[in-house]
C-alpha cells in the first residue's frame, strides 16, 4: 500500500518569507497527487493536482504554485508568504483512476 | 454546484450510542462518497465510501446510507466508542474519487465515556 511522506510537521515563517514544502510518495508509480489547505474548523479546499511529471493544474488563483519534479515528489512553494496562507497543508495521492485518495499528515503553516 | 453540505457541526453522543451525520450535494455527476476520520494533527484517514449503485454499505461499526433521489448520505457510527472521536468529513467527486473531491466542512464528534 502507499505511503505519503510530508515534511516539515509545522513550521514557522515571517511574512514574505518564501516557501517549500514537499510530499514523497512510496508504494505506487505514477499516482495521481494532490494539495489541500485545511482552515480551522473548516473542510478541506483543492489547491493543486497533477496526474503525472510537470503537469499542474491550479484550482484556486493564489500566491502559491506547485510542481512535480519526479513521479512521486510533489511540491509546494510560494515566493513570499501572505498572513492569510497559514493553515494545515495536505498533500493526498490516488494510485490511478477510480481509486481513493489517501493522505499524508500534514505540515502546521503559521505566518508570523 | 459543487457544495457538499455537513450537518451537524458537532455532536456530542454516549458510549454505545449511534452517531449521525448527514450531507447532501447538488452535482448528479458525483459518483464517488468516502467519509473520512481526522484525529488532531493527522490527516484525514479513508474510512469508508460508496458508489451510487447501492443505497448502504457496512464495514463494521460504520454504515452508509445513500439516497440518490434526495441526494443526500448519512454515516452511522454503531455502538459509540471514546476512540470515535475525530472529525469526520463527508466528501464527494466524479470519476471514481481520482478527480477532485469536494469536501463537507466537517463535523466534531465527541464520545463520552
Amino acid at each position: 500500500s502507499q505511503t505519503i511522506h510530508q515534511w516539515p510537521a509545522t513550521l514557522v515563517q515571517p511574512v514574505g518569507s518564501p516557501l517549500s514544502l514537499e510530499c514523497t510518495v512510496e508504494g505506487t508509480s505514477n499516482p495521481n497527487l494532490y494539495w489541500y489547505r485545511q482552515a480551522a474548523g473548516r473542510g478541506l479546499q483543492l489547491l493543486f493536482y497533477s496526474v503525472g511529471i510537470g503537469q499542474i493544474s491550479s484550482e484556486v488563483p493564489q500566491n502559491l504554485s506547485a510542481s512535480r519534479p519526479q513521479d512521486r515528489q510533489f511540491i509546494l512553494s510560494s515566493k513570499k508568504l501572505l498572513l492569510s496562507d497559514s493553515g494545515f497543508y495536505l498533500c493526498a495521492s490516488a494510485t490511478g483512476n477510480n481509486q481513493p485518495q489517501h493522505f499524508g499528515d500534514g505540515t502546521r503553516l503559521s505566518i508570523l | 454546484q459543487q457544495q457538499v453540505k455537513q450537518s451537524p457541526q458537532s455532536l456530542i453522543v454516549q458510549k454505545g450510542g449511534i452517531s449521525i451525520i448527514n450531507c447532501a450535494y447538488e452535482n448528479t455527476a458525483f459518483d464517488y462518497f468516502p467519509w473520512y476520520q481526522q484525529f488532531p494533527g493527522k490527516g484525514p484517514a479513508l474510512l469508508i465510501a460508496i458508489r451510487p449503485d447501492v443505497s448502504e454499505k457496512k464495514e463494521g461499526r460504520f454504515t452508509i446510507s445513500f439516497n440518490k433521489s434526495a441526494k443526500q448520505f448519512s454515516l452511522h457510527i454503531m455502538d459509540s466508542q471514546p476512540g470515535d472521536s475525530a472529525t469526520y468529513f463527508c466528501a464527494a467527486s466524479n470519476q471514481g474519487g481520482s478527480e477532485k473531491l469536494v469536501f463537507g466542512k466537517g463535523t466534531k464528534l465527541t464520545v463520552n465515556p
